[in-house]
């Protein structure tokens, strides 16, 4: 059983441009949680999923962000039109649900240059 | 929504010295509270974690207390070493579902 699989792991992007990083949940797993984290701070929630529903988005700016964890296929984190304060690592974790254990990915570590 | 505060922000202790890192939480429907450590430059990875029902849990070095009334809970690391330096972050979670970290703590053991 793959653990969380993210990737890009290193991600560079223009400013305008789009990125688009990935989070595959380990096998079983139907919550997604997207965080994001800049150096020397602590974990940001962003937003929270379910397969095909978005949970709780209220970390997300609602300009430029969305994301979706579709029926198929991985949990995807849209950042459209990037700015330089968009840069810093983003991390996902899944969970069965309940009270269990969430598992983080590697992240993704977005420069904006 | 669930709101988790942790301190201190940063702990200095000498090597074989305990470490004690608080956080609180505003849900009192949150009933699961894992601690997560952090390792420069690494992904979080669970260290232990405690469940409503249970008041304090033990895995060698580390310990988790639950104080459900208060509304707060504590990691306890005994006779650190230096591979224990790293930021540390509580979590709760609700009956929702929502996963919800304190803001870190940075551990620095010293040699």
């Amino acid at each position: 059983n793959a653990g969380v699989m993210q990737n890009p792991r290193h991600l560079v992007r223009r400013r305008g441009q789009e990125a688009r990083l990935r989070c595959s949940p380990m096998k079983g797993h139907s919550h997604v949680y997207w965080y994001r984290q800049l150096p020397e701070e602590g974990l940001k929630f962003m937003v929270y999923l379910q397969k095909e529903n978005i949970i709780d988005e209220s970390g997300m700016p609602k300009e430029r962000f969305s994301a979706e964890f579709p029926k198929e296929g991985p949990s995807i984190l849209r950042i459209q039109q990037v700015v330089r304060g968009d840069s810093a690592a983003y991390f996902c974790a899944s969970s069965p649900g309940g009270n269990a254990e969430a598992f983080f990915g590697q992240g993704t570590r977005l420069t904006v240059v | 929504g669930e709101n988790v505060e942790q301190h201190p922000s940063t702990l200095s202790v000498q090597e074989g010295d305990s470490a004690v890192i608080k956080c609180t939480y505003s849900d009192s429907a949150s009933n699961y509270f894992p601690w997560y450590k952090q390792e420069l430059g690494k992904r979080p990875q669970l260290i232990i974690d405690i469940r409503s029902n249970v008041g304090e849990k033990k895995d060698q070095r580390i310990a988790v207390t639950l104080n459900k009334t208060a509304k707060h809970f504590s990691l306890h690391i005994t006779e650190t070493q230096p591979e224990d330096s790293a930021v540390y972050f509580c979590a709760a979670v609700n009956a929702g579902n929502m996963l919800t970290f304190g803001g870190g703590t940075r551990l620095m053991v010293k040699p």
